[in-house]
């Protein structure tokens, strides 16, 4: 069966420090992944979506990046932390192929703090 | 208007009631329709996926589809304290890359 791991489960970073959110499948190959920023409260925003290694497409423009150095492995990152990054992120994945009607699962969320 | 619209409550109720949970979409090209269910703190879990109209049953959970009217359900029988969470309506537009449009969650408290 499929696994989707996302790490730290929380965090807590100082304005203009780096980030690093690692998310990782397994169980499955190729598979589509997705970041997510939730708002207390609010929906899910989508972030960033791959369909391969190496590529990357981003929804909304922001302090944000997205990588995705192997198939199952995907990074979100920024160089400089703003406050507004606080959030719930949540990552993603579903089957790829050209199912485009296939549900996501998710992993359990990083919480992260901007202080 | 948003594609996907969803009371976001919360919703109380006591245990052993039928919970009835509702979105509604402007877009009739919507054939998959899909409910998750997200614990405070924990990512959405896939609870029910459903194609085209009609009704789908798993255990207390029944999920129902109306595209006449564009309107998706889910109902929950005999509420339990444990099915407290937040319950969020998602489906794929037409288009590739599987993406999903979410409706902002309706957040439920069953309380004994």
């Amino acid at each position: 069966s499929q696994t989707i791991h996302q790490w730290p489960a929380t965090l807590v970073q100082p304005v203009g420090s780096p980030l690093s959110l690692e998310c990782t499948v397994e169980g499955t190959s190729n598979p589509n992944l997705y970041w997510y920023r939730q708002a207390a409260g609010r929906g899910l925003q989508l972030l960033f979506y791959s369909v391969g290694i190496g590529q990357i497409s981003s929804e909304v423009p922001q302090n944000l990046s997205a990588s995705r150095p192997q198939d199952r492995q995907f990074i979100l990152s920024s160089k400089k932390l703003l406050l507004s990054d606080s959030g719930f992120y949540l990552c993603a994945w579903s089957l790829s192929g050209g199912y485009s009607n296939q549900p996501q699962h998710f992993g359990d969320g990083t919480r992260l703090s901007i202080l | 208007q948003k594609e996907v619209e969803q009371d976001p409550g919360p919703l109380s109720v006591p245990e052993g009631a039928i919970v009835s949970l509702n979105c509604t979409y402007s877009n009739s090209a919507f054939q998959y329709f899909m409910w998750y269910r997200q614990y405070s703190r924990k990512g959405p879990e896939l609870l029910m996926y459903t194609y085209s109209s009609g009704n789908k049953e798993d255990g207390r959970f029944t999920a129902q589809v109306d595209k006449s009217s564009k309107y998706i359900s889910l109902f929950i029988r005999d509420s339990q304290p444990s099915d407290s969470a937040t319950y969020l309506c998602a489906m794929p537009p037409s288009g590739g890359y599987n993406k999903l449009i979410f409706g902002a969650g309706t957040r439920l408290a069953v309380h004994p």
